[in-house]
């Protein structure tokens, strides 16, 4: 199985700040299939990245997805009030699929 | 307007059944691979199944292979998982999602296994 693993588990930023999250897998992912999911409380999880760098419909250019292979990133440029959120990564290249388990972006 | 709609979810005892449906809207059913994604209260996600398009090949995670079934029902627009033989561990919030990058989820439906 390939485990996710996200760091770091949380992070406390300023709206206006750069949030990286990382989310590194214990073994390649086929195809680079790596998505990057949003869920605020008591709200099912929002797409916003999939294949690792393409933006999901409707989704704010300020999010943006990088890395290949066994190492992915998540960036958000310009914090807003609304992305103060849990932030999970999941990979469905490798059989079976697999989720990370969150990074918790908090307001400083 | 893409749209799925879970139901089916209640309180059951350990070792009881329960089947959960998916009804979606906005988008023709059989053309997407479909799944279903749990969550444990205060815990992260976690996948339990998928089903291709045709219903052709279905896969499970380890820990509800032999006891849950995942199918659908292109017809009426529907995706199940019969439950059964659950347990406490099973206790969550049970979302249908769409496609293999899940692009489109559901509200969820509380599964809530307990004597």
């Amino acid at each position: 199985e390939t485990v996710l693993t996200q760091s770091p588990g949380s992070l406390s930023l300023s709206p206006g700040e750069r949030a990286t999250l990382s989310c590194r897998a214990s073994q390649t992912i086929s195809s680079n299939y790596l998505g990057w999911y949003q869920q605020t409380p008591g709200q099912a999880p929002r797409l916003l990245i999939f294949d690792a760098s393409k933006r999901a419909t409707g989704i704010p250019a300020r999010f943006s997805g990088s890395g290949s292979g066994t190492d992915f990133t998540l960036t958000i440029d310009g914090l807003e009030p609304e992305d103060f959120a849990v932030y999970y990564c999941h990979q469905y290249g490798n059989s079976p699929r697999t989720f990370g388990q969150g990074t918790k972006v908090e307001i400083k | 307007e893409v749209q799925l709609v879970e139901s089916g979810g209640g309180l059951v005892k350990p070792g009881g059944s329960l089947r959960l449906s998916c009804t979606v809207s906005g988008f023709t059913l059989s053309s997407y691979p479909m799944s279903w994604v749990r969550q444990a209260p205060g815990k992260g996600l976690e996948w339990v199944s998928s089903i291709t398009p045709s219903a052709a090949y279905t896969y499970y995670a380890d820990s509800v292979k032999g006891r849950f079934t995942i199918s659908r029902d292109n017809a009426k627009n529907s995706l199940y998982l019969q439950m059964n033989s659950l347990t406490v561990e099973d206790t969550a919030v049970y979302y249908c999602a769409r496609r293999s990058h899940f692009d489109f989820w559901g509200q969820g439906t509380l599964v809530t296994v307990s004597s």
